[in-house]
C-alpha cells in the first residue's frame, strides 16, 4: 500500500545544535502537511506544501518539497527545548478518494 | 470556539464492554475522522466522514462503528472491547475534504481495556 516514510523514529540532539528530518514516499504526492504532537498533547498543524520543490519558513524552522514531489523536509536551525516533540509528515496521494497517509512520526528530544 | 473536543479524558474497560467515545466540534467543518495512535505506529485512520449522514472506513475499522447525524458531532462506537483496542484516540475535522485543509485534533481520549 501507499506509506509515507520517516526514518528514523526518535533524535536525540543537543540544544544549539541544527536538526533535520525528512519523509519519503515511492509514489507522488498532491501535498504534504506536517504537524507537531508535544508529550501528552495532540498533533497541531504546522505546514502545508503543495508546489513541486516549494520551501516554507516558520521562525526557526525550513520545510521543503521536493521537486519530484515525493520527499519532504523539516529543518530547524538552533533547536531548543520548545522544539521537544514528535513530528509527523502526512501525505495525499492523487487520485479520486485518497486520503491522508500519516508517517510513523519522528520524537526528537533536545539535551539542555 | 471551543474547536474539537473528546469525552471522556481516560477510559478503562473490561474485555467485552461497549462504549462510545465522544467527538464534537463547533467549527462548521464538513469532514471529521478518528485516528488511533499507537506507540511506533504513527496516526492510523479508523473512520472519516465527509458531511452529515455520510461515514466510510479507514486503514483500521474492524471492531468500531461510527455515524454522522448532524455536523457537530461524530462518535465513535466500541462494539466489544477488546485488549488490542488500547491506544489514544484521536478525532480531527477540517474545513473540508476534496481541497486540502488543515486538520484540528482534539485532545485525545486515552483507552485502556483490560
Amino acid at each position: 500500500g501507499q506509506q509515507v516514510m520517516q526514518i528514523p523514529q526518535y533524535q536525540h540532539v543537543q540544544e544549539g545544535e541544527d536538526f533535520t528530518t525528512y519523509c519519503n514516499s515511492s509514489t507522488t504526492l498532491s501535498n504534504i502537511q506536517w504537524y507537531k504532537q508535544r508529550p501528552g498533547g495532540h498533533p497541531v498543524f504546522l505546514i502545508q506544501l503543495v508546489k513541486s520543490g516549494e520551501v516554507k519558513k516558520q521562525k526557526r524552522l525550513t520545510f521543503q518539497f521536493g521537486e519530484a514531489k515525493k520527499n519532504s523536509s523539516l529543518h530547524i536551525t538552533a533547536t531548543q527545548t520548545t522544539d521537544v516533540g514528535t513530528y509527523f509528515c502526512a501525505g495525499r496521494y492523487t487520485g479520486a478518494n485518497s486520503k491522508l497517509t500519516f508517517g510513523k512520526g519522528i520524537t526528537l528530544s533536545v539535551r539542555p | 470556539n471551543a474547536g474539537v473536543t473528546q469525552t471522556p479524558k481516560f477510559q478503562v474497560l473490561k474485555t467485552g464492554q461497549s462504549m462510545t467515545l465522544q467527538c464534537a466540534q463547533d467549527m462548521n467543518h464538513e469532514y471529521m475522522s478518528w485516528y488511533r495512535q499507537d506507540p511506533g505506529m504513527g496516526l492510523r485512520l479508523i473512520h472519516y466522514s465527509v458531511g452529515a449522514g455520510i461515514t466510510d472506513q479507514g486503514e483500521v475499522p474492524n471492531g468500531y462503528n461510527v455515524s454522522r447525524s448532524t455536523t457537530e458531532d461524530f462518535p465513535l462506537r466500541l462494539l466489544s472491547a477488546a485488549p488490542s483496542q488500547t491506544s489514544v484516540y484521536f478525532c480531527a475535522s477540517s474545513y473540508s475534504y476534496g481541497t486540502d485543509y488543515e486538520q484540528y485534533f482534539g485532545p485525545g481520549t486515552r483507552l485502556t481495556v483490560t
